[in-house]
Protein backbone atom coordinates (compact mmCIF):
# COMPACT_ATOMS: atom_id res chain seq x y z
CA UNK A 1 0.00 0.00 0.00
CA UNK A 2 1.90 2.78 -1.39
CA UNK A 3 -1.04 5.56 -0.24
CA UNK A 4 -0.22 8.90 -2.15
CA UNK A 5 2.48 9.51 -4.80
CA UNK A 6 3.98 11.93 -6.57
CA UNK A 7 6.01 12.82 -9.56
CA UNK A 8 8.20 14.47 -10.09
CA UNK A 9 10.11 15.22 -6.85
CA UNK A 10 11.78 18.04 -8.22
CA UNK A 11 11.32 20.31 -11.43
CA UNK A 12 12.95 22.97 -13.27
CA UNK A 13 10.63 24.36 -16.32
CA UNK A 14 11.38 27.51 -18.36
CA UNK A 15 8.75 29.95 -18.67
CA UNK A 16 5.99 29.21 -21.23
CA UNK A 17 6.92 25.40 -21.09
CA UNK A 18 3.87 23.18 -19.72
CA UNK A 19 4.11 19.97 -18.03
CA UNK A 20 1.85 17.22 -15.95
CA UNK A 21 2.98 16.64 -12.15
CA UNK A 22 1.30 13.11 -11.56
CA UNK A 23 -0.74 12.10 -8.68
CA UNK A 24 -1.68 8.10 -7.83
CA UNK A 25 -3.58 7.22 -4.44
CA UNK A 26 -3.94 3.20 -4.39
CA UNK A 27 -6.74 3.93 -1.08
CA UNK A 28 -9.81 3.95 -3.76
CA UNK A 29 -10.48 7.71 -2.07
CA UNK A 30 -13.24 9.70 -3.77
CA UNK A 31 -11.94 12.59 -3.44
CA UNK A 32 -7.94 14.28 -4.45
CA UNK A 33 -6.61 17.76 -4.65
CA UNK A 34 -3.98 19.90 -5.18
CA UNK A 35 -2.57 21.83 -3.43
CA UNK A 36 0.44 24.61 -3.65
CA UNK A 37 2.75 25.76 -0.23
CA UNK A 38 4.51 28.90 -0.49
CA UNK A 39 6.61 30.43 2.21
CA UNK A 40 3.81 32.41 4.86
CA UNK A 41 0.72 31.17 2.86
CA UNK A 42 -0.24 27.58 4.18
CA UNK A 43 -1.11 25.35 1.96
CA UNK A 44 -3.81 26.83 -1.25
CA UNK A 45 -6.33 24.82 -2.70
CA UNK A 46 -5.87 24.05 -6.66
CA UNK A 47 -8.09 22.18 -7.68
CA UNK A 48 -10.50 19.15 -6.39
CA UNK A 49 -12.54 15.86 -7.76
CA UNK A 50 -15.08 14.40 -5.93
CA UNK A 51 -14.63 11.16 -8.05
CA UNK A 52 -13.56 10.17 -11.84
CA UNK A 53 -15.15 12.60 -13.87
CA UNK A 54 -15.93 15.02 -11.39
CA UNK A 55 -13.21 17.85 -10.97
CA UNK A 56 -13.81 21.88 -9.62
CA UNK A 57 -11.40 24.65 -9.08
CA UNK A 58 -9.95 25.59 -5.32
CA UNK A 59 -9.02 29.39 -4.59
CA UNK A 60 -6.18 29.53 -6.87
CA UNK A 61 -6.44 27.45 -9.99
CA UNK A 62 -5.14 30.19 -12.89
CA UNK A 63 -2.53 28.16 -14.68
CA UNK A 64 -3.55 25.19 -14.29
CA UNK A 65 -5.76 22.04 -15.36
CA UNK A 66 -7.11 18.79 -13.92
CA UNK A 67 -8.78 15.57 -15.03
CA UNK A 68 -9.96 12.80 -12.99
CA UNK A 69 -10.25 9.78 -15.82
CA UNK A 70 -10.03 7.27 -12.80
CA UNK A 71 -10.46 7.20 -8.97
CA UNK A 72 -6.51 6.44 -8.92
CA UNK A 73 -4.66 9.40 -11.22
CA UNK A 74 -5.16 12.88 -10.59
CA UNK A 75 -2.89 14.84 -12.88
CA UNK A 76 -2.12 18.38 -12.60
CA UNK A 77 -1.29 20.37 -16.22
CA UNK A 78 0.99 23.71 -16.14
CA UNK A 79 -0.09 25.03 -19.11
CA UNK A 80 2.42 28.00 -19.75
CA UNK A 81 4.82 27.79 -16.42
CA UNK A 82 5.59 31.23 -14.73
CA UNK A 83 7.55 32.44 -12.10
CA UNK A 84 4.87 32.93 -9.98
CA UNK A 85 3.62 28.72 -10.27
CA UNK A 86 7.40 28.09 -8.75
CA UNK A 87 5.99 26.42 -5.34
CA UNK A 88 5.83 23.38 -3.77
CA UNK A 89 2.68 20.97 -4.72
CA UNK A 90 1.10 18.54 -2.82
CA UNK A 91 -1.66 15.86 -3.67
CA UNK A 92 -4.03 14.54 -1.42
CA UNK A 93 -6.91 12.13 -1.13
CA UNK A 94 -9.52 11.29 1.27
CA UNK A 95 -12.69 8.89 2.32
CA UNK A 96 -15.19 11.93 2.05
CA UNK A 97 -15.33 15.81 1.32
CA UNK A 98 -14.25 16.86 4.85
CA UNK A 99 -12.65 13.28 5.67
CA UNK A 100 -8.79 13.18 6.94
CA UNK A 101 -5.86 14.14 4.27
CA UNK A 102 -3.53 11.85 3.00
CA UNK A 103 -0.67 13.70 1.60
CA UNK A 104 1.89 12.98 -0.79
CA UNK A 105 5.19 13.63 -0.86
CA UNK A 106 5.21 17.05 -2.78
CA UNK A 107 7.12 18.30 -5.84
CA UNK A 108 9.57 20.85 -5.84
CA UNK A 109 8.90 23.15 -9.41
CA UNK A 110 10.85 26.63 -9.83
CA UNK A 111 10.06 28.38 -13.00
CA UNK A 112 12.87 30.13 -14.25
CA UNK B 1 -15.02 31.66 1.65
CA UNK B 2 -13.53 30.32 4.93
CA UNK B 3 -10.54 31.34 6.44
CA UNK B 4 -8.37 29.83 8.85
CA UNK B 5 -6.14 32.22 10.85
CA UNK B 6 -3.29 30.73 13.42
CA UNK B 7 -1.13 32.05 15.87
CA UNK B 8 1.50 32.13 16.66
CA UNK B 9 3.01 32.33 13.46
CA UNK B 10 6.52 31.25 14.62
CA UNK B 11 7.24 30.08 18.08
CA UNK B 12 10.73 29.54 19.55
CA UNK B 13 10.58 27.61 23.28
CA UNK B 14 12.46 26.04 25.85
CA UNK B 15 12.12 22.82 26.37
CA UNK B 16 10.52 21.60 29.36
CA UNK B 17 8.04 24.42 28.56
CA UNK B 18 4.60 24.60 27.72
CA UNK B 19 2.67 26.20 25.15
CA UNK B 20 -0.02 26.77 22.87
CA UNK B 21 -1.17 27.26 19.38
CA UNK B 22 -4.05 28.90 18.55
CA UNK B 23 -6.48 28.46 15.22
CA UNK B 24 -9.52 30.71 14.62
CA UNK B 25 -12.33 30.15 11.60
CA UNK B 26 -14.51 31.89 10.16
CA UNK B 27 -17.63 29.54 9.05
CA UNK B 28 -19.24 27.05 10.89
CA UNK B 29 -18.03 24.09 11.13
CA UNK B 30 -17.85 20.86 13.39
CA UNK B 31 -14.49 19.16 12.35
CA UNK B 32 -11.22 20.54 12.33
CA UNK B 33 -7.41 18.81 11.90
CA UNK B 34 -4.49 19.11 13.25
CA UNK B 35 -1.36 18.16 10.88
CA UNK B 36 2.99 18.45 10.97
CA UNK B 37 5.01 18.93 8.57
CA UNK B 38 8.41 18.85 9.29
CA UNK B 39 11.10 20.65 7.26
CA UNK B 40 11.25 19.20 3.35
CA UNK B 41 8.55 17.11 4.12
CA UNK B 42 5.05 16.06 3.55
CA UNK B 43 2.29 16.64 5.94
CA UNK B 44 1.01 13.97 8.29
CA UNK B 45 -2.31 13.51 9.81
CA UNK B 46 -1.91 14.87 13.75
CA UNK B 47 -6.02 15.05 15.59
CA UNK B 48 -9.15 14.51 13.57
CA UNK B 49 -11.43 16.71 16.07
CA UNK B 50 -15.06 15.59 15.54
CA UNK B 51 -17.23 17.46 17.57
CA UNK B 52 -17.88 20.84 19.85
CA UNK B 53 -15.84 20.52 23.20
CA UNK B 54 -13.61 17.59 21.42
CA UNK B 55 -10.04 16.72 23.04
CA UNK B 56 -7.29 14.69 21.91
CA UNK B 57 -3.69 13.99 23.20
CA UNK B 58 -1.13 12.67 21.76
CA UNK B 59 1.94 12.28 24.04
CA UNK B 60 3.19 15.99 24.57
CA UNK B 61 0.51 17.25 22.13
CA UNK B 62 -3.51 17.97 22.98
CA UNK B 63 -5.85 19.70 21.08
CA UNK B 64 -9.31 20.80 21.63
CA UNK B 65 -12.51 22.43 19.68
CA UNK B 66 -14.77 24.52 20.41
CA UNK B 67 -16.97 24.75 17.45
CA UNK B 68 -19.22 27.87 19.26
CA UNK B 69 -16.10 30.03 19.28
CA UNK B 70 -14.96 28.70 16.15
CA UNK B 71 -11.66 28.01 17.75
CA UNK B 72 -9.54 25.28 18.08
CA UNK B 73 -5.96 24.91 20.27
CA UNK B 74 -3.28 22.70 20.13
CA UNK B 75 -1.47 22.70 23.70
CA UNK B 76 1.97 21.81 23.85
CA UNK B 77 3.52 20.17 27.51
CA UNK B 78 6.80 19.97 28.46
CA UNK B 79 8.45 20.73 25.03
CA UNK B 80 11.18 18.25 23.53
CA UNK B 81 13.27 19.11 20.80
CA UNK B 82 11.53 16.23 18.49
CA UNK B 83 8.60 19.27 18.45
CA UNK B 84 10.17 20.82 16.26
CA UNK B 85 8.11 21.27 13.24
CA UNK B 86 5.47 23.33 11.56
CA UNK B 87 2.26 22.84 12.50
CA UNK B 88 -1.28 23.61 10.35
CA UNK B 89 -5.05 23.66 11.57
CA UNK B 90 -7.27 22.92 8.56
CA UNK B 91 -11.17 23.34 7.83
CA UNK B 92 -12.25 21.22 4.77
CA UNK B 93 -9.44 22.45 2.12
CA UNK B 94 -8.16 25.69 3.84
CA UNK B 95 -5.86 25.63 6.04
CA UNK B 96 -4.09 28.19 8.54
CA UNK B 97 -1.17 30.00 7.63
CA UNK B 98 0.56 27.22 9.97
CA UNK B 99 3.09 27.83 13.40
CA UNK B 100 6.51 26.80 13.19
CA UNK B 101 8.01 25.63 16.09
CA UNK B 102 11.64 25.52 17.15
CA UNK B 103 12.44 23.66 20.46
CA UNK B 104 15.72 25.06 22.18
CA UNK B 105 17.96 22.37 24.41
Amino acid sequence: NAGVTQTPKFQVLKTGQSMTLQCAQDMNHEYMSWYRQDPGMGLRLIHYSVGAGITDQGEVPNGYNVSRSTTEDFPLRLLSAAPSQTSVYFCASSWGLRGEQYFGPGTRLTVT
Amino acid sequence: ELKVEQNPLFLSMQEGKNYTIYCNYSTTSDRLYWYRQDPGKSLESLFVLLSNGAVKQEGRLMASLDTKARLSTLHITAAVHDLSATYFCAVQFYFGTGTSLTVIP
